[in-house]
């Protein structure tokens, strides 16, 4: 069965760069039909969509206005597996961070999480 | 963005009752050219992600009893456990795919009585 497997550090300093990868088995990031998503989990946000990657022929990524400006979601074809990189972090950023499969429509498999504080 | 709405907040039933949760959008999510709500609801129990169990508002994903039904369209929709079981409590979610970003309801905390 589709299984997602987070890594990545949980304590990030403020002003650096979040990093976080997922690990696809049971399928392909390259999949014609399935999206790559990252959602974080806050108080205060509640479940917040990230961004996504996705192949339709060729590579394309969606990300959240919020931000935007400090986000990339980039798949690795050769380990099956995306990453998330947030730069610029501050306290705000920390959250449970997830990894979800979209296909069709719904978030249908989901990673285990990785709590992710921002502290110096 | 399409802002998702629950009601109640949280809510107690007995063992073996009925439950009902109720989630709005603030415009419809119904897709007129193929006449399906892009509406779906989730379980989050505690230290776990959250769990697929309805989608396009009504379609029980594999593997999810059939205590568990969903129900509406356009802007309007509720997820009900016919008789409510202790395995039952969590948070229940519900979320929108018809537009980008994809967006969340707040939660519903359902428990025991």
């Amino acid at each position: 069965q589709v299984q997602l497997q987070q890594s990545g550090p949980g304590l990030v300093k403020p002003s650096q760069t979040l990093s976080l990868t997922c690990a696809v088995s049971g399928d392909s990031v390259s999949s014609n039909s399935a999206a790559w998503n990252w959602i974080r989990q806050s108080p205060s946000r509640g479940l917040e969509w990230l961004g996504r990657t996705y192949y339709r022929s060729k590579w394309y990524n969606d990300y959240a206005v919020s931000v935007r400006s400090r986000i990339t979601i980039n798949p690795d074809t050769s380990k099956n597996h995306f990453s998330l990189q947030l730069n610029s972090v501050t306290p705000e950023d920390t959250a449970v961070y997830y990894c979800a499969r979209k296909v069709g429509g719904a978030f249908d498999i989901w990673g285990q999480g990785t709590v992710v504080t921002v502290s110096s | 963005d399409i802002v998702m709405t629950q009601s109640p907040d949280s809510l107690a039933v007995s063992l073996g009752e009925r439950a009902t949760i109720n989630c709005k959008s603030s415009q419809s999510v119904l897709y007129s050219s193929n006449n399906r709500d892009y509406l779906a609801w989730y379980q989050q129990k505690p230290g776990q992600p959250p769990k697929l169990l309805i989608y396009w508002a009504s379609t029980r994903e594999s593997g999810v009893p059939d205590r568990f039904s969903g129900s509406g369209s356009g802007t309007d929709f509720t997820l009900t456990i016919s008789s409510l079981q202790a395995e039952d409590v969590a948070v229940y979610y519900c979320q929108q795919y018809y537009s980008t970003p994809p967006t969340f309801g707040q939660g519903t905390k359902l428990e025991i009585k």
